[in-house]
């Protein structure tokens, strides 16, 4: 079965610092997809970014970067230059062939102002 | 916005009633998943629809039931309501049942059962 973790329930950072984001994920399959969602307190689930395993390069949209450690099974999210819209709860989610997808337990980040 | 839509936005049931949930697809997306997301929770796979025929289940008992219409708007059907389903329901429409293709999220409906 996969698994997803998300060992920080709640996370704070200044506006305009860098904070990082953690996920572990457990699973056997060598093909796979993974992802960082964004959902803000209006409810609708927002993709940050995406990453294919296959890839060795990590993924990177604007402020938006990831780092996947392929081995290790991790896979962080990084936003720069954090803005108050980054308020949000962020998922991890892993999904293999088939188009499930196992989501983590979520991490809430509060920008302060 | 994702282009994906959902009603009601909230709801509330009783007990042992049945409840319909719709969602209305991406234009272009003939898969959609459904997803129950408790509070404090990450969404859990409930099943998914492609071309009008299930594609795949979570861990729900078959009280939860699914369809999905040619225009591949789709509908989740939850008999014999109990306390435990109140959570938000989303759905998450993509473009093929294969490819890894990005799902795109509805902004939900809120289920009460009381």
């Amino acid at each position: 079965a996969q698994t997803v973790t998300q060992s920080q329930p709640e996370m704070s950072v200044q506006e305009a610092e860098t904070v990082t984001l953690s996920c572990t994920y457990d699973t056997s399959e060598n093909n796979y997809y993974l992802f960082w969602y964004k959902q803000p307190p209006s409810r609708q689930m927002i993709l940050v970014i995406r990453q294919e395993a296959y890839k060795q390069q990590n993924a990177t949209e604007n402020r938006f970067s990831v780092n996947f450690q392929k081995a290790a099974k991790s896979f962080s999210l990084k936003i720069s230059d954090s803005q108050l819209g980054d308020t949000a709860m962020y998922f991890c989610a892993f999904m293999r062939g088939g188009n499930q997808f196992y989501f983590g337990t979520g991490t809430s980040l509060t920008v302060i102002p | 916005e994702t282009g994906v839509t959902q009603s009601p936005t909230h709801l509330i049931k009783t007990r042992g009633q049945q409840v319909t949930l719709r969602c209305s697809s991406q234009s272009g997306h003939n898969t959609v998943s459904w997803y129950q997301q408790a509070l404090g929770q990450g969404p859990q796979f409930i099943f998914q629809y492609y071309r009008e025929e299930e594609n795949g289940r979570g861990n729900f008992p078959p009280r939860f039931s699914g369809l999905q219409f040619p225009n591949y708007s789709s509908e989740l059907n939850v008999n014999a309501l109990e306390l435990d389903d109140s959570a938000l329901y989303l759905c998450a429409s993509s473009r093929k049942r294969d490819s890894q293709e990005t799902q795109y999220f509805g902004p939900g409906t809120r289920l009460l059962v009381l």
